[in-house]
């Protein structure tokens, strides 16, 4: 069963603490991404990665951080500098086949501060 | 600097009727405009999609209108459901693999 799984469902982090967010896709797709979602804003490009051991900054990177070491994880972590991490996060893998590009979204991370 | 407008926030429609959601991008360069639906609490899926070479785009009860030269682009469902009641939004890209810049969200409610 193919897709993208993210965990936990839900995370809390207290003041002061970094949190990590998991991600794994098994479309065996290069480029992954993480958003974060907040009501009323869509959803903003934190950072990406074309291709393994590679990403690049995205709109709002400030106060989170990631690795891509291996294709099918691409992990990220909220450190205690970003100072409103409530949100809503997605990560998505992209597929290219012709003119179509379809990102695949994962279920979410909902992250709630203590 | 928003780059894709999305609009309205919020819409209702009365079962069978049509839904339309719009959207205004300012980068000429964008070549690629999907639109995704997300239901509460799930990821966004890819609905339907169109590529400036075409001016219009149908799948089903799904229509993308595309006008290049006012850089609008608009979802319209026809006889909308209940079960249609979703978060739309569209986006923009541009080169292959570009970044996906998106629009605010539109939340659909379809009344029975």
């Amino acid at each position: 069963d193919g897709g993208i799984t993210q965990s936990p469902k839900y995370l809390f982090r207290k003041e002061g603490q970094n949190v990590t967010l998991s991600c794994e896709q098994n479309l065996n797709h290069d480029a992954m991404y993480w958003y974060r979602q907040d009501p009323g804003q869509g959803l903003r490009l934190i950072y990406y990665s074309q291709i393994v051991n590679d990403f690049q900054k995205g709109d709002i990177a400030e106060g989170y951080s990631v690795s891509r070491e291996k294709k099918e994880s691409f992990p990220l972590t909220v450190t205690s500098a970003q100072k409103n991490p409530t949100a809503f996060y997605l990560c998505a893998s992209r597929e290219t086949r012709g003119p179509q590009e379809t990102q695949y979204f994962g279920p979410g991370t909902r992250l709630l501060v203590l | 600097q928003q780059q894709v407008k999305q609009s309205p926030q919020s819409l209702i429609v009365q079962k069978g009727g049509i839904s339309i959601i719009n959207c205004a991008y300012e980068n000429t360069a964008f070549d690629y405009f999907p639109w995704y639906q997300q239901f509460p609490g799930k990821g966004p899926a890819l609905l339907i999609a169109i590529r400036p070479d075409v001016s219009e785009k149908k799948e089903g009860r799904f229509t993308i209108s595309f006008n290049k030269s006012a850089k609008q682009f608009s979802l319209h469902i026809m006889d909308s459901q209940p079960g249609d009641s979703a978060t739309y939004f569209c986006a923009a890209s541009k080169d292959q693999g570009g970044k996906l810049i998106f629009g605010q969200g539109t939340e659909l409610s379809v009344k029975p």
